[in-house]
């Protein structure tokens, strides 16, 4: 069966730091993989999403970016935390045959 | 872009009554999905429902594409169930794919 592993759960971080979130999927091939914000109040916010190694959309202009180095491992990182980049991080990925989503457990970032 | 409007966006229901959610949108889909979000941030796929009904346990969900609605029925309603659940619909654009989330509706069961 396919997992989605995320962290970590939580992060405190200081402004101006760097960011390194990872997400690994199993039991699956060349999923489609994304990373979504959910910012206080509930809307979730689609932040880039990958269809396959080394290919990454943005969806916001923002101070974070996403790499895929491997077909079942996304990354998202920033160089220098914002007070604003807080909120909960959470990865998901999807079947090629099917466009049902699944999520991981979320990383809560608070930047202080 | 589709909008998706959910209702009531906060319910508060006694355990053991039932409850009906609504998702609204602005346009033809082709599929919709259902999330349930825990006190704890975990979202999980209840339900991917293109149209008609489907049913898993207490819960089931009916999606008439063609009103541009579905529904999400919580029947015999429990503690765990409260969270905040999530419709979403697909929207595409050139080469690409992603789903637009509702602002969700946030259920309070209490014993």
């Amino acid at each position: 069966s396919q997992t989605i592993h995320q962290w970590p759960a939580t992060l405190v971080q200081p402004v101006g730091s760097p960011l390194s979130l990872e997400c690994t999927v199993e039991g699956t091939s060349n999923p489609n993989l994304y990373w979504y914000r959910q910012a206080a109040g509930r809307g979730l916010q689609l932040l880039f999403y990958s269809v396959g190694i080394g290919q990454i959309s943005s969806e916001v202009p923002q101070n974070l970016s996403a790499s895929r180095p491997q077909d079942r491992q996304f990354i998202l990182s920033s160089k220098k935390l914002l007070l604003s980049d807080s909120g909960f991080y959470l990865c998901a990925w999807e079947p090629r045959e099917s466009e049902k989503l699944f999520f991981g457990s979320g990383t809560q970032l608070s930047v202080l | 872009g589709i909008q998706v409007e959910q209702s009531p966006p906060d319910l508060i229901l006694q355990e053991g009554a039932n409850s009906t959610l609504r998702c609204n949108f602005s346009d033809s889909v082709n599929n919709l999905q259902w999330f349930h979000q825990n006190p704890w941030g975990q979202l999980i796929n209840l339900f991917y429902i293109p149209s008609g009904t489907k049913q898993n346990g207490r819960l089931s969900a009916t999606t008439v594409a063609t009103e541009r609605y579905s529904l999400l029925y919580i029947s015999s309603s429990q503690t765990t169930d409260s969270g905040v659940y999530f419709c979403a619909v697909p929207s595409y654009g050139a080469g690409s794919y992603q789903l637009t989330f509702g602002k969700g509706t946030k259920l309070s069961v209490i014993p």
